[in-house]
Order: structure tokens, then sequence, then C-alpha cells
């Protein structure tokens, strides 16, 4: 199956500092990747959807300034978590869809990225 | 609106006795089903997917689930548990095709455990 990287797996950050993640698939182009949040022995909540070189659909309740989401390639999807705090501190993953033709395939998933903010 | 309900936050199951986790999903069109599973502090991998066809899918690791429409349900079984089988198991439903507006959307988990 498809690869998709995310880096880093685990980061630590001071309170008030940036954070950014990076979503990439190797082995394909990726249409649309997601991204998710996973709170501990909890599941997947969707935060926002991109479409590579448009702007990000965000859930509701999701706070579009604060993650930010930047799709600027059809292999690159980063999320910066701005001014962060330590109720932000979660698991962090997310997704990418190629496209075979005109069809989409199924989405495949990276290994997540850890966030203690301190 | 779609929905998952995972019947169950934990199973415990003895080694090689049979695996039985339950999904039920709520979609007003004929949805695409997945099992995925998921190690501590890892992604997230697809056990197997129903998108059309046969209703019996038939997954890895020798995992298999069952779309009955009738019931709703995408129950995910295994004849005979190992402990590698140990995990967090996530029920999930999308919109028929791929396309880029198609969200999946999880069900709560439910964590397998194995005793020996």
């Amino acid at each position: 199956g498809a690869v998709v990287s995310q880096h880093p797996s685990r980061v630590i950050c001071k309170s008030g500092t940036s954070v950014k993640i990076e979503c990439r698939s190797l082995d394909f182009q990726a249409t649309t990747m997601f991204w998710y949040r996973q709170f501990p022995k909890q599941s997947l909540m969707l935060m926002a959807t991109s479409n590579e070189g448009s702007k990000a659909t965000y859930e509701q309740g999701v706070e579009k300034d604060k993650f930010l989401i930047n799709h600027a390639s059809l292999t690159l999807s980063t999320l910066t978590v701005t001014s962060a705090h330590p109720e932000d501190s979660s698991f962090y993953i997310c997704s990418a869809r190629d496209r075979t033709g005109t069809v989409n395939t199924e989405a495949f998933f990276g290994q997540g990225t850890r966030l203690t903010v301190v | 609106a779609q929905s998952v309900t995972q019947l169950g936050s934990h199973v415990s199951v003895s080694e090689g006795a049979l695996v039985l986790l339950r999904c039920n999903y709520s979609s007003s069109v004929p949805p695409y089903l997945f099992w995925y599973v998921q190690y501590p502090n890892q992604g997230l991998q697809l056990l197997l997917k129903y998108t059309t066809g046969a209703t019996l899918v038939k997954g890895i690791n020798g995992f298999e689930a069952e779309f009955k429409k009738s019931e709703t349900s995408f129950h995910l079984t295994k004849p005979s548990a190992h402990m590698s089988d140990a995990a967090e198991y996530f029920c999930a439903v999308s919109d028929p095709g791929y396309s880029s507006a198609s969200k999946i959307i999880f069900g709560s988990g439910t964590r397998l455990s194995i005793r020996p």
C-alpha cells in the first residue's frame, strides 16, 4: 500500500510557541489530505480536510487560526499549531488520498505525532 | 449524516478464542465501511474494507467482516485470537466512492485484550 510519512513522531514544546507537523505522501500524489486529533483512549476526530492548492475546510469547532493547514504541493501538507497551550497536547494523525485517473483511492494514514506542550 | 457505533469499549478474549468486535453504522446512502487497527502511539493500519460486491470481506491477519445491510452492521471477526492481536480497533464509514469531499467518520474504538 501507499506510504504516508509524518514528522516528527514526537515533539515537546513550550507553551506559547508554534509547532509544525509535516505529512508527506512518499510514493503517490495526495489530492486530498485529512488531519485528525486523538485524545488518550478516544477516537479520531477530524479537524480539517485540505485539497492541494486550495484552502482547508475545517470541521465545526476547530479554530482555523490556531491550527494552520497548508497543502502547497501534491506530496506535502503541514499542520502548524500556533501559540500552543497544554490543552493542545494530543496525538495528531494525517491521512492522504491518492487518485488514479479520475478515481480517488482510499485514504492512507501516517504514523502520528505526539505533541506535548509544557 | 453518517455515524458509527462500536458496542463495547473493551473486549477481552482468551488466546485461541473467537474474536467478535461489533460495529453498527448509520448512513443515508450505501456506505463504504472500514476496520482499522491501531497499536500504541502509532497510526492506523487498514485491516479490511467493504465498498461493493461480496458482503463477506477478508482482511489481513486472519480478520474478516460481513456487511449486513438489513442489520446496518459490519462486525469484525477472527476465528482464533493471537496475543499479537491486542490493540485498539476502529470501525469507520464514508460516503460511497472516494470523492474529494468524502470524509471518514470513526467509531469510538474497541480495545481488544488477549488473555494467555
